[in-house]
């Protein structure tokens, strides 16, 4: 929703490039983002997260960087694969009015073979 | 070494039915989270539990939407009086703690005719 903004919408990439998907949260008191993906018809899964205190986490291909000033992070995933082709998305837990999370309202990614 | 389990995974009700729908979280995750996923769109919360404590219900789109979780272990989500802007997948998610890796279900697809 609003407390969390994602773009692009959909994305799509020759196999082999990189994908940048980048999102902006509104709650400076925000401390944890993660990053989830979810194929067609299956659940959301974990796939890299980040806490306030770094700016920037590495898993293989997939990086996740974080801008605390400007209140932005995006994912980074490198050396594209067909298997990569999924909806992404990002949240960020609300904490200075509760105990929210929001997520973005998702990014389509096509890695083209 | 079971995930999150949700049941039914289907549900069509006729509009005004009460429908109930249940979620198993992974064993000794403190932290319940249930959202509502519309077609194309990211998960949008509705509500939080630690242990039994309902911590926070402000996603709960009306106040036909009900949700408990008793004995800190299984949750349930009531939805009275179905209308069919209520048609979406409920998806349920456990962690460890609120900022940790959350673990979704597959998700109740809910038709409201």
């Amino acid at each position: 929703g609003e407390n969390v903004e994602q773009h692009p919408s959909t994305l799509s990439v020759q196999e082999g490039d990189s994908a940048v998907i980048k999102c902006t949260y509104s709650d400076s008191a925000s401390n944890y983002f993660p990053w989830y993906k979810q194929e067609l018809g299956k659940r959301p899964q974990l796939i890299i997260d980040i806490r306030s205190n770094v700016g920037e986490k590495k898993d293989q291909r997939i990086a996740v960087t974080l801008n605390k000033t400007a209140k932005h992070f995006s994912l980074h995933i490198t050396e594209t694969q067909p298997e990569d082709s999924a909806v992404y998305f990002c949240a960020a837990i609300l904490r200075s009015t509760g105990n929210q999370f929001y997520f973005g309202t998702g990014t389509s990614l096509t890695v083209i073979p | 070494g079971a995930g999150v389990s949700q049941s039914p995974r289907y549900k069509v009700a006729k509009r005004g039915q009460d429908v109930a729908l249940r979620c198993d979280p992974i064993s000794g995750h403190v932290s319940l989270f249930w959202y509502q996923q519309a077609l194309g769109q990211g998960p949008e919360f509705l509500t939080y539990f630690q242990n039994e404590a309902q911590l926070d219900k402000s996603g709960l789109p009306s106040d036909r939407f009900f949700a408990e979780r008793p004995e800190g272990s299984v949750s349930t989500l009531k939805i009275q009086r179905t209308q069919q802007e209520d048609s979406a997948v409920y998806l349920c998610a456990s962690s460890l703690s609120l900022a940790t890796e959350q673990f979704f279900g597959p998700g109740t697809r809910l038709t409201v005719l």
